[in-house]
């Protein structure tokens, strides 16, 4: 079955390191996005990837960094500089961009960031 | 910019009871998609309903069906026959049609139904 596949589903950061939460989708989409939520805040949008080795910030790009070397994946560095990372962390996925597609996104089971 | 407002942080109803979702949100585009996901307590977002501007019939899925008023700028959800499987957290979201951006999502309802 396609979907999208988030692991790992908890992680813990120390001060001073940066760590890497990885997204892969098996469904052929364009487009990938990661969103950071936080409670009472519902889903902030921090990087998205309409296209292989390009991607545009989000609302919330600071203190993170990407990559998307290939269609199946979108990889999110939360970096030493996010200095309040501890968040649940969703990926998703759609068939072109949001305006363009026919298909709604559709979203990992997401990735649970503390700081240790 | 576009905006997505839910006004209901949270709500409660009985098993078996019907409820309705809040959503208005704020563009000067006429032509966007307009969706309802459900994120139960295991955390996957779940589509539960798209709508498209154009279409002037209400979408309906099952129990779930919207109320869609272009000219208040207002997209609710009703809950008919209310399950303690519909307890979640439901977001509200815009996204232009035809056009290179990004979906908006709300800050989310909180809906308990009690049994």
């Amino acid at each position: 079955d396609g979907g999208i596949t988030q692991s790992p589903k908890y992680l813990f950061r120390k001060e001073g390191q940066n760590v890497t939460l990885s997204c892969e989708q098996n469904l052929n989409h364009d487009a990938m996005y990661w969103y950071r939520q936080d409670p009472g805040q519902g889903l902030r949008l921090i990087y998205y990837s309409q296209i292989v080795n390009d991607f545009q910030k989000g609302d919330i790009a600071e203190g993170y960094s990407v990559s998307r070397e290939k269609k199946e994946s979108f990889p999110l560095t939360v970096t030493s500089a996010q200095k309040n990372p501890t968040a649940f962390y969703l990926c998703a996925s759609s068939l072109f961009s949001a305006g363009y597609s026919n298909q709604p996104q559709h979203f990992g089971d997401g990735t649970r960031l503390s700081i240790l | 910019a576009q905006t997505v407002t839910q006004s209901q942080p949270e709500m409660s109803v009985q098993e078996a009871e019907t409820v309705t979702l809040s959503c208005t949100y704020d563009t000067s585009e006429s032509n966007y998609y307009l969706f309802w996901y459900k994120q139960p307590p295991s955390r996957q977002m779940i589509l539960v309903i798209r709508q498209e501007a154009y279409k002037q019939q209400n979408a309906t899925e099952n129990r779930f069906s919207v109320n869609f008023q272009k000219a208040a700028k207002s997209f609710s959800l009703k809950i008919s026959d209310s399950q303690l499987g519909d307890t979640a957290m439901y977001f509200c979201a815009f996204a232009h049609m035809n056009r290179d951006d990004k979906i908006i999502f709300g800050k989310g309802t909180r809906l308990h139904i009690l049994p």
